[in-house]
């Protein structure tokens, strides 16, 4: 049975940091590409970071480039997401997904999510 | 980059059909995979459909996805429509390196 639980949110002051984890099992987690997808209270989904299933590449919304990078560590089964310069918008429930397969363009399982607040 | 346009809401009775529609704003949708996700209240998303029609294990087969050229959308249809099926349907699909997401559609089951 695919797992993935997501932990390390909580509360942030404008501009600190956060490293977010992301425990994957059930599923060869080399081989597929993970995604973390965001959602701000009341509001849609939005795309934040893909990573390719060897780390090699990675892919970032816009609207994070340069301050979040994620990262995995294959021998441990576990995806980051390490957030900088965190703003009041970052303010979201963090869901970290995997891919079918290798391709980072979508997603089939979900994990429950953790919740980053960033307020003064 | 696109845009990808649902419904806001719609709604049916037990045991009907409904589809939902998702419209890509620019460029062809069949040009990257359509994946729909749904989430019901209080929980995390779940996909019903990727790669355009393909189900996760477990997910029913009432669920069905589809690509329609002509008018540059996607479609996800529900058969046998359940009350566990109300929730929020959000489609997501990619191009130059992003995904975008629809900006959902609320299905109420009545």
């Amino acid at each position: 049975e695919v797992q993935l639980l997501e932990f390390g949110g909580g509360f942030v002051q404008p501009g600190g940091s956060l490293r977010l984890s992301c425990a994957a099992s059930g599923f060869s987690f080399s081989s597929c590409a993970m995604t973390w997808v965001r959602q701000a209270p009341g509001k849609g989904l939005e795309w934040v970071s893909s990573i390719s299933g060897d780390g090699g590449t990675t892919y970032y919304a816009d609207s994070v480039k340069g301050r979040f990078t994620i990262s995995r560590d294959s021998s441990k089964n576990m995806l980051y997401l390490q957030m900088n310069s965190l703003r009041a918008d970052d303010t979201a429930i963090y869901y970290c997904a995997k891919a079918p397969s290798g391709s980072h363009r979508s997603v089939d399982y979900w994990g429950q999510g953790t919740l980053v607040t960033a307020s003064s | 980059n696109f845009m990808l346009t649902q419904p806001h809401s719609v709604s049916e009775s037990p045991g009907e059909t409904i589809t939902i529609s998702c419209t890509r704003s620019s460029g062809n949708i069949a040009s990257n995979f359509v994946q729909w996700y749904q989430q019901r209240p209080g929980s995390s998303p779940t996909t019903v459909i990727y790669e355009d029609h393909q189900r996760p294990s477990g997910v029913p087969d009432r669920f069905s996805g589809s690509i329609d050229s002509s008018s540059n959308s996607a479609s996800l249809t529900i058969s046998g429509l359940k009350t566990e099926d109300e929730a929020q349907y959000y489609c997501q699909s990619y191009d130059s390196g992003n995904w975008v997401f629809g900006g959902g559609t609320k299905l109420t089951v009545l």
